[in-house]
Order: structure tokens, then C-alpha cells, then sequence
């Protein structure tokens, strides 16, 4: 049973326009993450909501924002895609920051940028 | 967080077991150390944590030395599903950055 799902698996967008991609938890998790996954690199942290409180690193790009209207659903917007931002975006969960704070991804969302 | 240093790639038979050594020396008291893997253009999978001390589980078994400084993840019947990146990851429970490396290339080979 799918815990973590993203649609859809492969997003196509042209240079310059807007996309949401979007993640969903059967977990009732408090936490949700995006991380970005480029060709042969680690993931990299975007931001996580706590429940609704948003939390940004410091070096993510103002490209990218993300919305959580409930607790099952996160989206991440890329406002203006370049072709940088061509990656795997993946989303994870994780119960709270107590305990050993165990993250769990889903499946990715593979972005092209034409 | 503590860093870790992993091997870039390893191989194993089919049916052996699998061990892969992370060393994470400057791990302090409260960081865990967690296992992730990779297959080909999937999301990463959990496989184990631990604190202190052994811990299996129905997917592997982590095996923390007693002072902490290194640690081996145990694959105990290799298949050709296991073939993937491997990440050994170190950080303290209330740090929400899951800060991957480069990770152990495994290949299983029939």
C-alpha cells in the first residue's frame, strides 16, 4: 500500500511556466519535505512543513515555493522552470522531529524542462 | 551533523551476504545512524536505524561498533533486487535535513 504518492511520476513543462507537482501521506505524518535530486547527485533538502509551519533552507531558490493545505497534501511550485531545475523532486514524511525522526520518500516526480 | 565516508562501489554475489562499512568518527551522542537506499530513478527507501546498539529487521541487519566511530550494514541473502546506492546518514533526531552523500554503489551479480 502506497504511504507517500506523487503525481505524476513524470511532469513535462516548457521553459518559464509554472508547475506544481504534488505530494499526498496515507501516514498522518506532522512532517512533509521536498528534496531535489539532480542527474548523479544526492537529494538535497528544499524545505518541510511542521504541520504548518514552513521552513525554508537557506539556499533554496526563491523559484520554488510549496503549499500545505491539510495535512495529507503538499505541493511544490516552481513559479518560472529553467532548464536547471530539470531533477527528480522527491517528497518525504517523517511522524515528528522526536524520536529517531525517521523520513519516508516517495516514489519522485521526474521533471523535464523544455 | 557528523560526516560519514562510505566506498564508491562494491560488488557481490548473488545469494551472498552483502556488508557495507560506513566509518562516521566524529558521530556524537545523540546522532542516529540510519540506512537508505536507492534503486535506479525511485525515491529512496528506509531500511534501518539505530542509536547505540545491533538492530535488525526483515529487510538487513546494522551492526554499530561499541564506540560508535563505524558501522556495517548487513544484507543477509543478496539479491538482484538489492543492486542500488546505498546511503549511510548520521544526524540528530530533531534535524530535519536527511543530508545524503554519495553512497555505496552495490552491485549484485548472478
Amino acid at each position: 500500500d502506497a504511504m507517500v504518492i506523487q503525481n505524476p511520476r513524470y511532469q513535462v513543462t516548457q521553459f518559464g511556466k509554472p508547475v506544481t507537482l504534488s505530494c499526498s501521506q496515507t501516514l498522518n505524518h506532522n512532517v512533509m519535505y521536498w528534496y531535489q535530486q539532480k542527474s548523479s547527485q544526492a537529494p538535497k533538502l528544499l524545505f518541510h512543513y511542521y504541520d504548518k509551519d514552513f521552513n525554508n533552507e537557506a539556499d533554496t531558490p526563491d523559484n520554488f515555493q510549496s503549499r500545505r493545505p491539510n495535512t495529507s497534501f503538499c505541493f511544490l511550485d516552481i513559479r518560472s522552470p529553467g532548464l536547471g531545475d530539470a531533477a527528480m523532486y522527491l517528497c518525504a514524511t517523517s511522524r515528528d522531529s522526536t524520536g529517531s525522526n525517521t523520513q519516508y520518500f516517495g516514489p519522485g516526480t521526474r521533471l523535464l524542462v523544455l | 551533523d557528523a560526516k560519514t565516508t562510505q566506498p564508491t562501489s562494491m560488488d557481490c554475489a548473488e545469494g551472498r551476504a552483502a556488508n557495507l562499512p560506513c566509518n562516521h568518527s566524529t558521530i556524537s551522542g545523540n546522532e542516529y545512524v540510519y540506512w537508505y537506499r536507492q534503486i535506479h530513478s525511485q525515491g529512496p527507501q528506509y531500511i534501518i536505524h539505530g542509536l547505540k546498539n545491533n538492530e535488525t529487521n526483515e529487510m538487513a541487519s546494522l551492526i554499530i561498533t561499541e564506540d560508535r566511530k563505524s558501522s556495517t550494514l548487513i544484507l543477509p541473502h543478496a539479491t538482484l533486487r538489492d543492486t542500488a546506492v546505498y546511503y549511510c546518514i548520521v544526524k540528530e533526531a530533531w534535524n530535519n535535513d536527511m543530508r545524503f552523500g554519495a553512497g555505496t554503489r552495490l552491485t549484485v551479480k548472478p
